[in-house]
């Protein structure tokens, strides 16, 4: 059972473009939602993280958008670069529970210069 | 600030063999994690330990043992290696119990195949 399904796999857009990548959940006890990023031969980073008591959180040209009633969370990338280029891995967790992060399965972005 | 510290970064073996993995993190972590890595699959947890002592079995556990040997070091062992586990391994730790301590910090990875 998927828990956290995103979309697209892949993902090409022009420099200066807008990238979004968006997420679905199921389990309506998940209460914390972060974006990770990855480059070529590295782990995985924190990007940015949103909880559900609000609907938006802007870091940069980075932003989470967030639907309760929907159960959907997205990630947009405004004036992509082609430094963007990496996988962006969406997650959830319940705070205070099984400590456990759920992936989904990831998007790889590609700017073109 | 090393961080998360995994080795080896490489590693090619044959079917049946066996070999652990080390991790250690120097952030005084409560919770650590093993994830592996396939395309298309994203990130899967293999195993986590919540704090020193205690370990559980996350989603594919399947063929691998863990060891919580102390508060830094979890180390992952395969005991007979199949050509399914080639992959690349991750492993991770975060604070636990304190508000915002969900960030997860990640080791460079190693990556496995078994042939």
């Amino acid at each position: 059972q998927q828990q956290v399904k995103q979309s697209p796999q892949s993902l090409i857009v022009q420099k200066g473009g807008i990238s979004i990548i968006n997420c679905a959940y199921e389990n309506t006890a998940f209460d914390y939602f972060p974006w990770y990023q990855q480059f070529p031969g590295k782990g995985p980073a924190l990007l940015i993280a949103i909880r559900p008591d609000v609907s938006e959180k802007k870091e940069g040209r980075f932003t989470i958008s967030f639907n309760k009633s929907a159960k959907q969370f997205s990630l947009h990338i405004m004036d992509s670069q082609p430094g963007d280029s990496a996988t962006y891995f969406c997650a959830a967790s319940i705070q205070g529970g099984s400590e456990k992060l759920v992936f989904g399965k990831g998007t790889k972005l590609t700017v073109n210069p | 600030n090393a961080g998360v510290t995994q080795t080896p970064k490489f590693q090619v073996l044959k079917t049946g063999q066996s070999m652990t993995l080390q991790c250690a993190q120097d952030m005084n972590h409560n919770s650590m994690y093993w994830y592996r890595q396939d395309p298309g699959m994203g990130l899967r947890l293999i195993y986590y330990s919540a704090s020193e002592g205690t370990t559980d079995k996350g989603e594919v556990p399947n063929g691998y043992n863990v060891s919580r040997l102390n508060k830094r070091e979890f180390s992952l062992r395969l005991e007979s290696a199949a050509p399914s586990q080639t992959s690349v391994y991750f492993c991770a730790s975060k604070k636990s119990g304190t508000l915002g301590g969900e960030k997860l910090f990640f080791g460079s990875g190693t990556q496995l195949s078994v042939l």
